[in-house]
């Protein structure tokens, strides 16, 4: 089965790290392109990074420098490192798959509140 | 950066009546990467429609994309109870940036 699953969300306080993961199934990371995408609460959807099948990666400028993407391919499982947060990091984040193309597969989304 | 704007915010509709929902880009994608996502609440988004007009699988053929450069339309035919959900334009031309989302309510 072709699946997606988030975990390693929580409170954290602001300025703090947290760690994503995104186990995959059904398919080999390294050969995707993977992405995060974030929902803050209420609000609409807002690309993060994403993780070339080359090992390239690329973020928003609103977490440029502050989170990076990997990838554990004997896992098959890909990451997002996530530093200095702040209030407005506050969201759902959701891993999902991209062949250079739209998001065609999406995991369930793991919340992460940053909050004091 | 590409911004879109979807129109309307919210669109008020019945069972069976037609939907026509807008996304307009500040500058023209590239080789119109543009996608449509339904979510509904609680859901991941799920993708509906892809280089503007092209269905993903398993997507009824009620929904159908249209468009090109910087003006793109999403319309369902008829709706059904099931999509009555929030819409989402997405560009991936050049890095990829969202819609702020239209919301397609029940009348």
């Amino acid at each position: 089965e072709v699946q997606l699953v988030e975990s390693g969300g929580g409170l954290i306080q602001p300025g703090g790290s947290l760690r994503l993961s995104c186990a995959v199934s059904g398919f080999f990371v390294s050969d995707s392109y993977m992405s995060w995408v974030r929902q803050a609460p209420g609000k609409g959807l807002e690309w993060v990074a994403i993780l070339y099948r080359g090992g390239r990666t690329f973020s928003a400028d609103s977490v440029e420098g502050r989170f990076t993407v990997s990838r554990d391919i004997s896992k098959n499982t890909v990451h997002l490192q996530m530093d200095r947060l702040r209030a407005d990091d506050t969201a759902v984040y959701y891993c999902a798959r991209t062949e250079g193309g739209p998001f065609d597969l999406w995991g369930q989304g793991t919340l992460v509140t940053v909050s004091s | 950066e590409i911004v879109l704007t979807q129109s309307p915010g919210t669109l008020s509709l019945s069972p069976g009546e037609r939907a026509t929902l807008s996304c307009r880009a500040s500058q023209s994608v590239n080789n119109n990467y543009l996608a449509w996502y339904q979510q509904k609440p609680g859901q991941a988004p799920r993708l509906l429609i892809f280089d503007a007009s092209t269905r993903a699988t398993g997507v009824p053929d009620r929904f159908s994309g249209s468009g090109s450069g910087t003006d793109f339309t999403l319309t369902i035919s008829r709706l059904e109870p099931e999509d009555f959900a929030v819409y989402y334009c997405q560009q991936y031309g050049t890095s990829r940036t969202f819609g702020q989302g239209t919301k397609v309510e029940i009348k």
